[in-house]
């Protein structure tokens, strides 16, 4: 059964870059089984909604969401089975809860990370 | 940028219930939306994708329809698990959007 799990610093400063890392297990991130996936990062700040951050391809091919590429970097390290994300210059608006997902066909996201709550603050 | 609106962005129920929870695309997506339900504290679960295909283990209280710019999503009798946030998702292009969510609530 495919799980993906989410690590890195739970706060960060204002001005620095935030760091998160996908661990998967159950499945390889890189196998041409893979193909049909890409993975991701979406976010959701405390009490409010969804929002896509962007996706890398097993090819390495990445998208991101506009309002946010000046500052996204999303890479995959497949000798480790994981992928990353870092988000520069943060601000306190950055602050929320990060999950990392797979996503299948019609763009739809059926495995999700239990999450983890990144707060930007001094 | 596609806007998806949900409507209404809350409301309350009683066991037993139908509901019904609509979703609007500021375009056309063709049948390019999926439903996710959330719970307090826990991550998103998929229920239907592509409009009305249900997810592998979603009960069949769930349905989803609609076209276009225009889909809703269906709770056949409301049990006590179904209480919870609903978000719909347009998958037709990137940026991918959500709706702004549902908040069902315990009448």
């Amino acid at each position: 059964q495919l799980q993906l799990q989410e690590s890195g610093p739970g706060l960060v400063k204002p001005s620095e870059t935030l760091s998160l890392t996908c661990t998967v297990s159950g499945g390889s991130i890189s196998s041409i089984s893979s193909s049909a996936y890409y993975w991701g990062w979406i976010r959701q700040p405390p009490g409010k909604g969804l929002e896509w951050i962007g996706s890398i391809y097993y090819g390495g091919s990445t998208y991101y969401n506009p309002s946010l590429k000046s500052r996204v970097t999303i890479s995959a390290d497949t000798s480790k089975n994981h992928f990353s994300l870092r988000l520069s210059s943060v601000t306190a608006a950055d602050t929320a809860v990060y999950y990392c997902v797979r996503r299948g066909s019609f763009m739809r996201y059926n495995n999700w990370g239990q999450g983890t709550l990144v707060t930007v603050s001094s | 940028d596609i806007q998806m609106t949900q409507s209404p962005s809350s409301l309350s129920a009683s066991i037993g219930d139908r509901v019904t929870i609509t979703c609007r695309a500021s375009q056309s997506i063709s049948n390019y939306l999926n439903w996710y339900q959330q719970k307090p504290g826990k991550a998103p679960n998929l229920l239907i994708y592509a409009t009305s295909t249900l997810q592998s283990g979603v009960p069949s209280r769930f349905s989803g329809s609609g076209s276009g710019t225009d889909f809703t999503l269906t709770i056949n009798s409301l049990q006590a698990e179904d209480f919870a946030t609903y978000y719909c998702q347009q998958g037709h292009s990137t940026p991918i959007t959500f709706g702004q969510g549902t908040r069902l609530d315990i009448k």
